[in-house]
């Protein structure tokens, strides 16, 4: 299985922007990259995914790099709510969603 | 609500007792995934059913009996269970394996066993 490599945890001031990266090199040309999130007390929540490009949705911005073999989430503006776990994940139609220890980002206020 | 539905949201049961836990989902997925996290550890995969059939067991005792009588609904049935099995259950659905889409989660079902 593709694994993924995040920093255990990271901190973060509010309204300011975050950058959690992941590495992944040993990624497939068939993996996709996905980041979920689980807050306290709740299931995972799905935050974004790509495979090449970089995406953005209305919750955060997904940069992958040219060769792939690490990505980048971006948070713009970080709240107090988007204190969570952030897991990266590789997926593809021949493995399961595959959770690792993921990055336990805080928010100051 | 993400459309993942979990019976009940907590259960504490003793380890002679028999008890299912509910997921429902009606979101057209045809793939349903039960997951276990235990405290301060990743979330485990446990079993993964795939137009109803299972395809994914990762060595789980068989204490745990999962079933799967459509593509909405998802149960995992527990009996003799031991403390450790105490975890936070958490049923997933997606579209069929493919990395190109998202999985929803239920809230989970924290499950105490004394």
């Amino acid at each position: 299985d593709a694994k993924t490599t995040q920093p255990n945890s990271m901190e973060s001031n509010e309204e300011e922007p975050v950058h959690l990266p992941c590495n992944h090199s040993t990624i497939s040309g068939t993996d996709y990259i996905h980041w979920y999130r689980q807050l306290p007390s709740q299931g995972p929540e799905y935050v974004i995914h790509g495979l090449t490009s970089n995406v953005n949705n209305r919750m955060a911005s997904l940069a992958i790099a040219e060769d792939r073999k690490s990505s980048t989430l971006i948070l713009h503006r970080a709240t107090l709510r988007d204190a969570a776990v952030y897991y990266c994940i590789l997926h593809n139609a021949g493995n399961m969603l595959t959770f690792g220890g993921g990055t336990r980002l805080m928010v100051k206020p | 609500e993400t459309g993942v539905t979990q019976t009940p949201r907590h259960l504490v049961m003793g380890m002679t007792n028999k008890k299912s836990l509910k997921c429902e989902q009606h979101l057209g997925h045809n793939a349903m995934y039960w997951y276990k996290q235990s405290a301060k550890k990743p979330l485990e995969l446990m079993f993964v059913y795939n137009f109803k059939e299972q395809t994914e067991n990762n060595s789980v005792p068989s204490r745990f009996s999962p079933e799967c009588p459509n593509s909405s609904h998802l149960f995992l049935h527990l009996h003799t269970l031991q403390p450790e099995d105490s975890a936070l259950y958490l049923c997933a659905s997606s579209q069929i394996k493919t990395g190109n889409t998202e999985a929803f989660f239920g809230q989970g079902t924290r499950l105490t066993v004394v």
